[in-house]
């Protein structure tokens, strides 16, 4: 069965600063994996997704994510963090049938 | 493209009725949609796979004559909360699955709170 383990449940980074949230999985077979933000009270947002393509994946709104399967990671990272970044992000797998585990998240604080 | 909407976006209810939330691909065909429940300050989890024409496959332990899933067309799946109770106050989420596929990616709805009285 596959899993995800996000480190950290809270992350603060101040304004300008490297944004890293971490993420590592297991799965069987090679996985889909996905990073999704989350506003309060709201539904999830794909940042972006690993499909077995390129490693390094490009989101949205400058996020990036590195595939290390010798590490069996996916971390999420921003080069500079702006206030709106602010929010619960989730990191997630999928082995291909359909159904999505999600990690159980990282708040992500941006200090001005 | 690839919007999902759920109605009602909040629903406050009494003890012992039900509740039904509306999940709705707006944009394309979703063979495929998800139900999920999030509690305050945790992560989604799934609760049932509903296929169009068919019935739902329910995750173990969730009740599936508490929580009704209907999947009568490509664009709309109902999840009815029967009897709630309120231990059934929670976040509930829907996602579809472009029928197309694109890559196993889910697309998601707003999110219906629900608060049992």
């Amino acid at each position: 069965a596959q899993s995800v383990t996000q480190l950290g449940s809270h992350v603060s980074v101040s304004e300008g600063a490297l944004v890293l949230l971490r993420c590592n999985y297991s799965s069987s077979v090679p996985p889909y994996l996905f990073w999704y933000v989350q506003y309060p009270n709201q539904g999830l947002q794909l940042l972006l997704k690993y499909t077995s393509a390129a490693t390094l994946v490009k989101g949205i709104n400058g996020f990036e994510a590195e595939f290390k399967k010798s590490e069996t990671s996916f971390h999420l990272t921003k080069p500079s963090a702006h206030m709106s970044d602010a929010a619960e992000y989730f990191c997630a797998v999928s082995d291909r049938d359909d159904k999505i585990i999600f990690g159980k998240g990282t708040r992500l604080h941006i200090l001005p | 493209g690839a919007v999902v909407s759920q109605h009602p976006s909040r629903v406050i209810c009494k003890s012992g009725t039900s509740v039904k939330i509306e999940c709705r691909s707006l944009d394309f065909q979703a063979t495929t949609m998800f139900w999920y429940r999030q509690f305050p300050k945790q992560s989604l989890m799934l609760m049932a796979t509903s296929n169009e024409g068919s019935k739902a496959t329910y995750e173990q332990g969730v009740e599936k004559d508490k929580f009704l899933i209907n999947h009568a067309s490509l664009t709309l799946s109902t999840l009815t909360v029967t009897s709630a109770h309120p231990e059934d106050s929670s976040f509930y989420i829907c996602s579809a699955r472009d029928k197309r596929g694109s890559g196993y990616e889910q697309f998601f709805g707003p999110g219906t709170r629900l608060t049992v009285l």
